[in-house]
């Protein structure tokens, strides 16, 4: 059984980090095809795609992000790491984990997500 | 980066079909992926790969997609159906994922 969960703080302040962790179980990272990728969700608005880190270490990032973001990963404790720096009131969203198996591939197994609110 | 549109909401009856159209410049070429996300809930994959269905999507959920639109089809809708619908494919230009706007489905 796949399951992924996001963690991470309900709370950060304009121009902080935020670092999300996904803990996820049934799979392993260090399995050929394997990928986690973060996605996020402004309250009302659409799922925007972040990043996404493969099993043989391959990073992707979202073009209009990559500079504030980065993604590694534990296999030992099967977890995923996102930091995003510089946070700012319109980073206020939910960010979810998501699962996927194949390069172009669907994200099949999803996180419950995670809302973070970024205060001033 | 590669744009993908969708209508911001469909409605249709108990018992209709309702077709959600996904447009984007030439998307035939690319693997869809659709997303059914109902309130406080996170997005569930309905088709994948245009048109196949993971284990427990039932038969009333279907796919196309052909030149500049993909289609997700749902058959005999129920109120349960009631949902955003997220179009999704991986741009291999820019090597990213791309999602659609969203639509928003009405059960009547």
């Amino acid at each position: 059984q796949v399951t992924l969960k996001e963690s991470g703080p309900a709370l950060v302040k304009v121009t902080q980090t935020l670092t999300l962790t996904c803990t996820f179980s049934g799979f392993s990272l260090n399995t050929r095809g394997m990928r986690v990728s973060w996605i996020r969700q402004p309250p009302g608005k659409a799922l925007e795609w972040l990043a996404r880190i493969d099993w043989d270490d391959d990073e992707f990032f979202s073009t209009s992000l990559q500079t504030r973001l980065t993604i590694s990963k534990d296999t030992s404790k099967n977890q995923v790491v996102l930091t995003m720096t510089n946070m700012d009131p319109g980073d206020t969203a939910t960010y979810y984990c998501a699962r996927s198996t194949k390069h172009a591939g669907s994200f099949d197994y999803w996180g419950q997500g995670t809302l973070v609110t970024v205060s001033s | 980066s590669y744009v993908l549109t969708q209508a911001p909401s469909v409605s249709v009856a108990p018992g209709q079909t309702a077709r959600i159209p996904c447009g984007g410049n030439n998307i035939g070429g690319k693997s869809v992926h659709w997303y059914q996300q109902k309130p406080g809930q996170a997005p569930l994959l309905v088709v994948y790969d245009d048109r196949d269905r993971p284990s427990g999507i039932p038969e009333r959920f279907s796919g196309s997609n052909s030149e500049n639109t993909a289609t997700l089809t749902i058959s005999r809708v129920e109120a349960g159906d009631e949902a955003d619908y997220y179009c999704q494919v991986w741009d291999r230009s820019g090597d990213h994922a791309e999602f659609g706007g969203g639509t928003k489905l009405t059960v009547l």
